[in-house]
């Protein structure tokens, strides 16, 4: 348990569906991330929020939307995806942006 | 941050020590460097780090050459449950605006 809890573990969606993850962190942390893991590849760096703000943005598609409301939340909302989408959806926090990272189990995404 | 490489793939017998390398050629002299490891379709947990000292918790030891350019993560007896993908990760604290960049890193296969 890391304390960092992603809802929900496994999702099955069509490509005309809309969707949401959603991530909680109850450590305190200021600093919130979507990192997104294809089948045998690296993580890739999404989103990053610090202070609720977003701070980085890595050229994803506008197809995934985050939104963090408050600095213990944070989520994706998904709409019109494609099959290449599929993947491990990983959320993570850290007290600050460049400090150690406490990583969720991930929601691992199919697009059918 | 400096770039780091690390071999494709490792092997263990069960009960021995891995060993498992990282060269960091062109590490800075306020840059740390972290280790990762990702189980299979989980999130990546946070091992070790260090800046230029040894380091040792519970789950494993970090020796940094004098140099810098080159460290080495040990687990002391390795069980199949360390069986995983071990990031080697170089970077400054409390970078803020930037997150962690996961490379490829090494796949550890334990065996009994």
């Amino acid at each position: 348990e890391t304390g960092v809890t992603q809802t929900p573990r496994h999702l099955v969606m069509g490509m005309t569906n809309k969707k949401s993850l959603k991530c909680e962190q109850h450590l305190g942390h200021n600093a919130m991330y979507w990192y997104k893991q294809s089948a045998k590849k690296p993580l890739e760096l999404m989103f990053v929020y610090s202070l609720e703000e977003r701070v980085e943005n890595n050229s994803v598609p506008s197809r995934f939307s985050p939104e963090c409301p408050n600095s213990s939340h944070l989520f994706l909302h998904l709409h019109t995806l494609q099959p290449e989408d599929s993947a491990l959806y990983l959320c993570a926090s850290s007290q600050l942006t460049g400090y150690r990272l406490f990583f969720g189990s991930g929601t691992q995404l199919s697009v059918l | 941050d400096a770039k780091t490489t690390q071999p494709t793939s490792m092997d263990c017998a069960e009960g021995r020590a891995a060993n498992l390398p990282c060269n960091h050629s062109t590490i800075s002299g306020n840059e740390y460097v972290y280790w990762y490891r990702q189980i299979h379709s989980q999130g990546p947990q946070y091992i070790i780090h260090g800046l230029k000292n040894n380091e040792t918790n519970e789950m494993a030891s970090l020796i940094i050459t004098e140099d810098r350019k080159s460290s080495t993560l040990i687990l002391p007896h390795a069980t199949l449950r360390d069986t995983a993908v071990y990031y080697c990760i170089v970077r400054a604290n409390n970078q803020a605006g930037t997150a962690l960049i996961f490379g490829k890193g090494t796949t550890l296969s334990v065996s009994s």
